[in-house]
């Protein structure tokens, strides 16, 4: 049973670029969010989602952040114009549906932006 | 929301000390967990503990909760090198998880 996937696990992308970071969850689980971990500090949280719904994206910011999870295929952080500000590692994890307690984490996707 | 903190920051210890880092929370919990992480790599479980448990035990690992105080306590017994990591405790609740800025553990062999 493969854990969760994230691709590229390292993205350069220069300022006013687009950024797309996947995540795949593990099989049978159908609830995804998505983290982000600054230098030196704890994750924080930014979006929870199922198929095909936003559940709670009160720790995305307001603008250039958006995130889905279509009903087929993996989710996508999608960071439009990006700025130095963002480069951070961005985590994905997943658990079954109603146990939230229960999320497994994908190795991350470190984003540098030059 | 919840949001665990871990005190101290930096712990540099030899191999076979024990380690011992704490963490702190703000409101109520059903559960808390820790995490480890290696450098530049994903985050690792290593073990929860319910609200309703004191103590629990995995392998080299003890975790403590007090949760009149609102404070946990993961023990690493016996130390090895490889437990050099970065170790983060995590409440739930409001569907996510709330994580402190971590403890960073050096072992020296």
């Amino acid at each position: 049973n493969a854990g969760v996937m994230q691709n590229p696990r390292h993205l350069v992308r220069r300022r006013g670029q687009e950024a797309r970071l996947r995540c795949s969850p593990m099989k049978g689980h159908s609830h995804v969010y998505w983290y982000r971990q600054l230098p030196e500090e704890g994750l924080k949280f930014m979006v929870y989602l199922q198929k095909e719904n936003i559940i709670d994206e009160s720790g995305m910011p307001k603008e250039r952040f958006s995130a889905e999870f279509p009903k087929e295929g993996p989710s996508i952080l999608r960071i439009q114009q990006v700025v130095r500000g963002d480069s951070a590692a961005y985590f994905c994890a997943s658990s079954p549906p109603g146990l939230a307690s229960e999320q497994y984490f994908g190795p991350g996707t470190r984003l540098t932006v030059t | 929301s919840q949001q665990g903190e871990e005190d101290p920051q930096a712990l540099s210890i030899q191999e076979g000390e024990n380690a011992t880092m704490n963490c702190s929370y703000k409101t109520s919990i059903n559960n808390l967990q820790w995490y480890r992480q290696n450098s530049g790599r994903g985050l690792v479980h290593l073990i929860l503990i319910r609200s309703n448990e004191r103590e629990k035990h995995s392998g080299r690992l003890r975790v403590t909760l007090d949760t009149s105080k609102k404070s946990s306590s993961l023990l690493i017994t016996a130390s090895r090198a490889a437990d050099t990591a970065s170790y983060f405790c995590a409440t739930e609740g409001n569907n996510r998880l709330a994580f402190g800025k971590g403890n960073q553990v050096v072992v020296i062999p």
